[in-house]
């Protein structure tokens, strides 16, 4: 089945621990992207990756790292979670490197995190 | 800076009735998205829509666009109670860098009561 995978679902942390967040999808998508839902703020943008070795900052990048050394894989690093990071975050993938313009995005189950 | 926002950003509507969510956004693009998101759940595809007057319907939701004015709307016909869910409209954003990107609406929260 066509998916985007984040891993853990749900998260418990303290603020300074470092944690990662895992994106993978099996469909051979170049382009990936990870966003932060906040409530009446809808979906803004953290990262994005137009292939490989690709990534540039979205909306919001102001304390996450992200690598894309594969093509499936998207990994969220957090280096020092802090309360204000707390969130639901969602990974999303898409078919070519000039989407969203093009192809609409699959997006992942979701990972809710929260900082204490 | 493109802004997206919809009204209303919550609607409760009886089963049967009809109702339309308004998206309005603030620079030239010729393309638009609308996304589906259930409660605790992730957000799916409904419609793109990808020119000046285009239209496009599925089942009791059909959406539009209207470039010139900048605005979109996904109408509801005839509610029932499954259509309860967000609503979000996305625009795309050319970047510095030469890539897209989309820019959501806050989402419109709709319930459908019996």
């Amino acid at each position: 089945e066509a998916q985007v995978t984040q891993n853990p679902r749900y998260l418990i942390t303290v603020t300074g621990k470092k944690l990662t967040v895992t994106c993978s999808q099996n469909m051979n998508h170049e382009y990936m992207s990870w966003y932060r839902q906040d409530p009446g703020l809808g979906l803004r943008q953290i990262y994005y990756s137009m292939n490989v070795e690709v990534t540039d900052k979205g909306d919001v990048p102001e304390g996450y790292k992200v690598s894309r050394k594969e093509k499936r894989n998207f990994p969220l690093i957090l280096e020092s979670p802090s309360p204000n990071q707390t969130s639901l975050y969602f990974c999303a993938s898409s078919l070519s490197r000039d989407s969203p313009y093009n192809s609409p995005l699959h997006f992942g189950n979701g990972t809710r995190l929260t900082v204490t | 800076e493109l802004k997206v926002e919809q009204n209303p950003l919550f609607l409760s509507m009886q089963e049967g009735k009809n109702y339309t969510i308004y998206c309005n956004y603030s620079t030239t693009s010729d393309r638009l998205y609308w996304y589906r998101q259930d409660p605790g759940k992730s957000l799916e595809s409904l419609f793109v829509l990808l020119s000046n007057g285009a239209v496009k319907q599925e089942g009791r939701l059909m959406a539009s666009l209207d470039t010139k004015a900048r605005l979109s709307t996904l109408h509801i016909t005839a509610a029932v109670h499954d259509l309860s869910a967000t609503y979000f409209c996305a625009q795309t954003l050319l970047t510095r860098g030469s890539s897209y990107k989309l820019i959501f609406g806050s989402g419109t929260r709709l319930l459908v009561r019996p």
